[in-house]
């Protein structure tokens, strides 16, 4: 069974620049997540879909970052204008709901930005 | 909101001796507690969980114990190896699905 899958693996800029970061979760897994995990410290959630719709964004800056997935399945997180403060690793998850409560999260390898 | 405080936040053992990672959450609704290792360079990866229907569970040298009274879930790692060696989450999934973190704990196997 395939992974999580996240690209790219990489990711340098400078300030003011934007990216986009793509995430394929685990098929048949209909959550998924954004977690943020700056250095030396546990992951952060960001933003997490149920199928297509935005369960919780409210920890996502909304003014600099925006998350979708359209189908169901893929997402894109996207920050535009990034910030030195915006350095981390971007981990992408997901699990199984399917309306039994909460089961295990899966993580991709993760997108490691760096913000000059 | 649901916290989950996770102590210490640097544990250095002996190789071969038991480490032991302490959690506690708020919300007493909160029904699953999974825990996460984390190598350097690397994503979590789940290495046991446990319900809230669950006292203990035990996977080879892993043990996890909840207490759901005192709101609190501990990691033991018995008989600790140098691979053993790297970052471990605690979380807590309250009655919203939503999994809260912990802090973290490095674990620092010494020979």
């Amino acid at each position: 069974e395939a992974g999580v899958t996240q690209s790219p693996r990489y990711a340098v800029l400078q300030e003011g620049q934007a990216v986009s970061f793509w995430c394929d979760p685990i098929s048949g897994h209909d959550t998924l997540y954004w977690y943020q995990q700056p250095r030396d410290q546990g992951p952060q959630l960001l933003v997490y879909f149920r199928d297509e719709a935005v369960i919780d964004n409210s920890q996502l800056p909304s003014d600099r970052f925006s998350a979708v997935r359209p189908k169901g399945t893929n997402s894109t997180l996207k920050i535009q204008s990034a910030k030195q403060g915006d350095t981390a690793t971007y981990l992408c998850a997901s699990s199984f709901y399917g309306g039994h409560g909460q089961n295990t999260l899966y993580f991709g390898a993760g997108t490691r930005l760096s913000v000059l | 909101g649901e916290q989950v405080e996770q102590l210490p936040s640097i544990l250095r053992v002996q190789e071969g001796s038991s480490a032991s990672i302490n959690c506690s959450y708020e919300d007493s609704a909160s029904n699953y507690f999974p825990w996460y290792k984390q190598e350097p360079g690397e994503n979590p990866k789940l290495i046991i969980d446990i319900r809230s229907n669950m006292e203990r569970k035990q996977i080879q040298e892993l043990i996890v114990l909840l207490d759901k009274k005192a709101k609190r879930f501990s990691l033991h790692i018995t008989d600790t190896q140098p691979g053993d060696s790297a970052m471990y989450f605690c979380a807590a999934s309250g009655g919203n699905y939503q999994l809260i973190w912990g802090s973290g704990t490095k674990l620092i196997i010494k020979p």
